[in-house]
């Protein structure tokens, strides 16, 4: 069975500081890893990482991915109280039919 | 910016009734998903679709569900008989591409459902 596990599960911090999400992966026929931002409803699509040791970035946000351990981390820089969320690991598998197993998230709080 | 739109936002029903969730996807999209994320818990996959058939479904996609592309934009989700543990959010997802490559998904608002 497919798994992602994503630690912590939830995470508070103070504006300013620097976060790193975790996830780990155990899933048959790796396609992708893709980070979603999830505030009050719809999944936001962050990052897609297919190749090890690529770093994606956006702004605040970076991401990269290790297909030899099987993790990713996020890294979030100087948060900002808008950055609270809860952050989605998924992870793309299959071979002709392509579907996303999601982690617990983590729930990220930045407080004033 | 293009956007997975779906409706209701909030669907309430009674045990034992049928309800269609309903869904459009990115114009441009070929492959449309369905997920569900019952409250406190992980977002699931339930079914994906390609070329007007289902390409993969879960363990969760009993016969109690049935999915449909009715016309050129529209994408369905039907309960047959709800029961109370299909009480969830209802995502509905598109991508440019799954099969082959590794596109994003790109997910709408959701769909509440509360079966009484």
């Amino acid at each position: 069975e497919d798994k992602v596990v994503q630690s912590p599960l939830s995470l508070v911090v103070h504006e300013g500081d620097t976060v790193t999400l975790n996830c780990s992966y155990e899933v048959t026929n790796f396609r992708s890893l893709l980070w979603y931002k999830q505030e009050k409803k719809a999944p936001t699509f962050l990052f897609m990482l297919t190749s090890s040791g690529i770093e994606k970035k956006s702004g605040r946000l970076s991401s990269i991915l290790d297909k030899k351990e099987l993790f990713s981390i996020l890294n979030i820089t100087a948060t900002q109280t808008g950055d609270s969320a809860v952050y989605l690991c998924a992870v793309g598998s299959g071979g002709s039919n392509y579907k996303l197993t999601f982690g617990k998230g983590t729930l990220l709080t930045v407080n004033p | 910016e293009p956007e997975v739109t779906q409706t209701p936002s909030h669907q309430v029903t009674q045990m034992g009734q049928e309800v269609i969730l309903r869904c459009v996807p990115i114009s441009n999209h070929l492959y449309f998903y369905w997920y569900r994320q019952i409250l406190g818990q992980k977002v699931e996959f339930l079914v994906s679709f390609y070329n007007n058939e289902i390409s993969e479904k879960s363990e969760i996609f009993d016969d109690q569900f049935s999915v449909e592309r009715p016309d050129g934009s529209n994408f369905t989700l039907k309960i047959r008989s709800t029961k109370l543990e299909d009480s969830a959010m209802y995502f509905c997802a598109s991508s440019a591409a799954g099969q082959g490559d590794s596109y994003e998904q790109y997910f709408g608002p959701g769909t509440r459902l509360t079966v009484t």
